[in-house]
């Protein structure tokens, strides 16, 4: 089984900054099969990026993925207030498939 | 409009058992795999497993396999997550997620209650 490890667990980051969020494999992601997953309170979770660096249907271009192999990177360029949220990694290359512990980004 | 819609919220006793379902619209329900997602009050996803309604193969993370059910109903699109005898430690709330490139569509998820 894959584990994935994110990091930071919470980031503090006023409105405007630049986040980067760090998705790390154990093992290397198949066909780099990473996504990236916005999760607020009270929703279900909402697929940003898929294919470590494919924008899913409507997502904004300040939202933009990178990476190969066991390094994956989610950065949002410019913060709006809607995107404080949790941000999840999931590895859909083997079976089973996994998601990271999370990554909460907190307004500073 | 492609979506998941799930069964609504349940509260079960210890030990009982528990069906809930997943019916999906608007697209072509054998072709993509379906996952079904647990989340812990407070904490993080977890994917419990997925199958593909085509032909019912079924894969389980290790922590579900021999604790959880799923299964498909492909005449009716929907897919199915159940339990024999229920515990205190699953109560969770469960989406089920369709399983492209990436899970790209949600269900609105359903609350699961295991109490005394």
């Amino acid at each position: 089984e894959i584990v994935l490890t994110q990091s930071p667990g919470t980031l503090s980051l006023s409105p405007g900054e630049r986040a980067t969020l760090s998705c790390r494999a154990s093992q290397s992601v198949s066909s780099s099969y990473l996504a990236w997953y916005q999760q607020k309170p009270g929703q279900a979770p909402r697929l940003l990026i898929y294919a470590a660096s494919s924008r899913a249907t409507g997502i904004p271009d300040r939202f933009s993925g990178s990476g190969s192999g066991t390094d994956f990177t989610l950065t949002i360029s410019r913060l709006e207030p809607e995107d404080f949220a949790v941000y999840y990694c999931q590895q859909y290359g083997s079976s089973p498939y996994t998601f990271g512990q999370g990554t909460k980004l907190e307004m500073k | 409009e492609v979506q998941l819609v799930q069964s609504g919220a349940e509260v079960k006793k210890p030990g009982e058992s528990l069906k809930i379902s997943c019916k999906a619209s608007g697209y072509s329900f054998t072709n993509y795999w379906i996952g079904w997602v647990r989340q812990v009050p407070g904490k993080g996803l977890e994917c419990m497993g997925i199958i593909y309604p085509g032909d019912s193969d079924t894969r389980y993370s290790p922590s579900f396999q021999g604790q959880v059910t799923i299964s498909v109903d492909k005449s009716i699109s929907t897919a199915y997550l159940q339990w024999s005898s229920l515990k205190a430690s699953d109560t969770a709330m469960y989406y089920c997620a369709r399983q492209g490139s990436g899970m790209d569509v949600w269900g609105q998820g359903t609350t699961v209650t295991v109490s005394s």
